[in-house]
Parts: C-alpha cells; structure tokens; sequence
C-alpha cells in the first residue's frame, strides 16, 4: 500500500524567513496530494492541494510543489509569521481523493 | 462554506462501557465519511470509510466489534467504541468531501475521548 513519509519533523524558522515542507510516497498510482495544517487542539483543515497533472500551484504565501518522477512534493510557506505555527501533514490519495494516507507530520515554530 | 459538526468534543468514560460519537454534515449531503484517529503529536490514521445506506469499511487492523459504524443517513455518521477500554482513549476526527467529487475533504471538530 501507499507509505507517505514526511520531514522534518519539527521546524524552527524566524519570523519572516521561509519554511518548507517534503514528503515521498511510494504508490505512483496517487494522484491528489493535499495539506493540511493542525492547530493545538483544532481539527485539520485543508490549506492546498494539487493533483497529478500539476507541478506547481501557489496560494498567496504558500505554494506546493510536486516531482511525479521522484515522487516527493513540498510546502513552501514564505514571509512566515507566528500564527502560521502548527503541525503540518501532508497526505497521498489515488482515486481522486479517497484512502488518504496521512504523513507523520511536521511541527512548525516560527519564532518572533 | 462546508460544515462537518462533531460531538461531543471530549468525553470521559468508565472501562467497559459504550461511547458514542456523532458527525454531522450541516449543509451539504455526504454518502461517505471518513473516520480517523489520532495518538497524541501523531498523524491521523484512518479507521474506516463509512458509506451511507451500508456497512462501513473498516481498514486493516481495526476491529469492527469494537468500532461500530453507522451511516443511517446522508448527513450523519456515528461511530460507536463499544467496552471501551483506557488503550482506547484518542482524538477521534470524523471527515467529509462537501463537494462529492472527493477533492477538499472537510474534517469535523474532534472527539477526545478518555476511558478510566
């Protein structure tokens, strides 16, 4: 089955410097690869995704990279700020979004 | 914007007894929700799919005597931990995909549950 790995996991940036994020997965069958951030005690919520036939999209300060070939995808969160910290997790699915795989996640601090 | 309500927030339970928790999809209709659970600072790891109108998917490893699934309706999902044991105590989180083609899955509040 599909294995998501994640790293680092934890992360420690200055306010204002950029952090970022990567994952591998195993299946090349997996087609959609959301983001998704924690905050302490809060449920997950959706802050990017993109799919297979996509290399690059870019939210404001958040962008997410994939490499279909090396099968690995990133988080990049520039110009950071101290609320963007939580944990970050990222995850793989192949028929368009269902059985997620989860990463393990990654512990962000950005630091005033 | 998609709504998927979870309750209760938190319970505490006595060993050997039943806990049951909802989620609810407000103001879209889902015939699949997701249920996972989550291990303190660890990832969500899902538990099963459950499927309106039919019996819930459990994933490997997960026991479905323990873990009861019902999807009676297309906006409710329950998930029942029956004798309820202390290595049952978690963060169980309920999703949903609002927009039915399965991108965006909306994730429901969390039930921390506690079993003494």
């Amino acid at each position: 089955g599909e294995n998501v790995e994640q790293h680092p996991s934890t992360l420690s940036v200055q306010e204002g410097d950029s952090a970022v994020i990567k994952c591998t997965y195993s299946d090349s069958a997996s087609n959609y690869f959301p983001w998704y951030k924690q905050e302490l005690g809060k449920r997950p919520q959706l802050i990017i995704d993109i799919r297979s036939n996509v290399g690059e999209k870019k939210d404001q300060r958040i962008a997410v990279t994939l490499n279909k070939t090396a099968k690995h995808f990133s988080l990049h969160i520039t110009e950071t700020q101290p609320e963007d910290s939580a944990v970050y997790f990222c995850a793989a699915s192949k028929d368009y979004g269902q059985n997620f795989v989860f990463g393990p996640g990654t512990r962000l601090s950005v630091l005033p | 914007g998609a709504v998927v309500s979870q309750h209760p927030s938190w319970v505490i339970c006595k060993s050997g007894t039943s806990v049951k928790i909802e989620c609810r999809s407000l103001d879209f209709q889902a015939t699949t929700m997701f249920w996972y659970r989550q291990f303190p600072k660890q990832s969500l790891m899902l538990m099963a799919t459950s499927n309106e109108g039919s019996k819930a998917t459990y994933e490997q490893g997960v026991e479905k005597d323990k873990f009861l699934i019902n999807h009676a309706s297309l906006t409710l999902s329950t998930l029942t931990v029956t004798s309820a044991h202390p290595e049952d105590s978690s963060f169980y989180i309920c999703s949903a995909d609002p927009s039915g083609v399965y991108y965006g899955y909306t994730f429901g509040s969390g039930t921390r549950l506690t079993v003494v």
